[in-house]
């Protein structure tokens, strides 16, 4: 399976935009960048995906880089109720339709 | 249009009794899986289902552990002779589609064995 990498914690400030990193090297063409955030004590929640172009929605901006072997899940202005694990995962039929979670990014906000 | 329904929400059982964990997916979704995350740790997959079949159980424990999805009624995660290290929160999800759509998680039903 192609695997993800996130730093294991990031800190911001409340207020200030957001860039939590991921790399997939191994990626395949036809696998989809998926992330996902956890909050405290509650189920996973889907923030955004896409495949090779940017995407935007009401939530955050995903960047994918022109190789797709990295993205940038970038929240534009950090709140404290955005402190959470973020989740990167590929998403395909080389993974059999299900989503694998890794340790994701632990982010905190500071107000 | 209602969101992942998962009952009960808490379930307390003695060693050795048996769990039966309920899971409504959202209207229209036919795609059912379970994860469980043990204290302090990620999710772990456990099962995927399709209606009336399972397409992948890779994650689930070989033995004391089945999930089914009826044609009608909710996905059902049995645990069978439950043992304290089955302690955990056991979370589903429902999508429409695998691959390019999103899943929706329910709550979680925070199993503790006693």
């Amino acid at each position: 399976d192609a695997k993800t990498t996130q730093p294991n914690s990031m800190e911001s400030n409340e207020e200030e935009p957001v860039h939590l990193p991921c790399n997939h090297s191994t990626i395949s063409g036809t696998d989809y960048i998926h992330w996902y955030r956890q909050l405290p004590s509650q189920g996973p929640e889907y923030v955004i995906h896409g495949l090779t172009s940017n995407v935007n929605n009401r939530m955050a901006s995903l960047a994918i880089a022109e190789d797709r072997k990295s993205s940038t899940l970038i929240l534009h202005r950090a709140t404290l109720r955005d402190a959470a694990v973020y989740y990167c995962i590929l998403a395909g039929f080389n993974q059999g339709g299900k989503l694998i979670f890794g340790q994701g990014t632990e982010l905190s906000v500071k107000p | 249009n209602a969101g992942v329904m998962q009952n009960p929400r808490h379930l307390v059982r003695r060693r050795g009794q048996e769990a039966r964990l309920r899971c409504s997916p959202m209207k229209g979704h036919s795609h059912v899986y379970w994860y469980r995350q043990l204290p302090e740790e990620g999710l772990k997959f456990m099962v995927y289902l399709q209606k009336e079949n399972i397409i992948d159980e890779s994650g689930m424990p070989k033995e004391r552990f089945s999930a089914e999805f009826p044609k009608e009624g909710p996905s059902i995660l049995r645990i069978q002779q439950v043992v304290r290290g089955d302690s955990a929160a056991y979370f589903c999800a429902s999508s429409g589609a695998t691959v390019n759509t999103e899943a929706f998680f329910g709550q979680g039903t925070r199993l503790t064995v006693v």
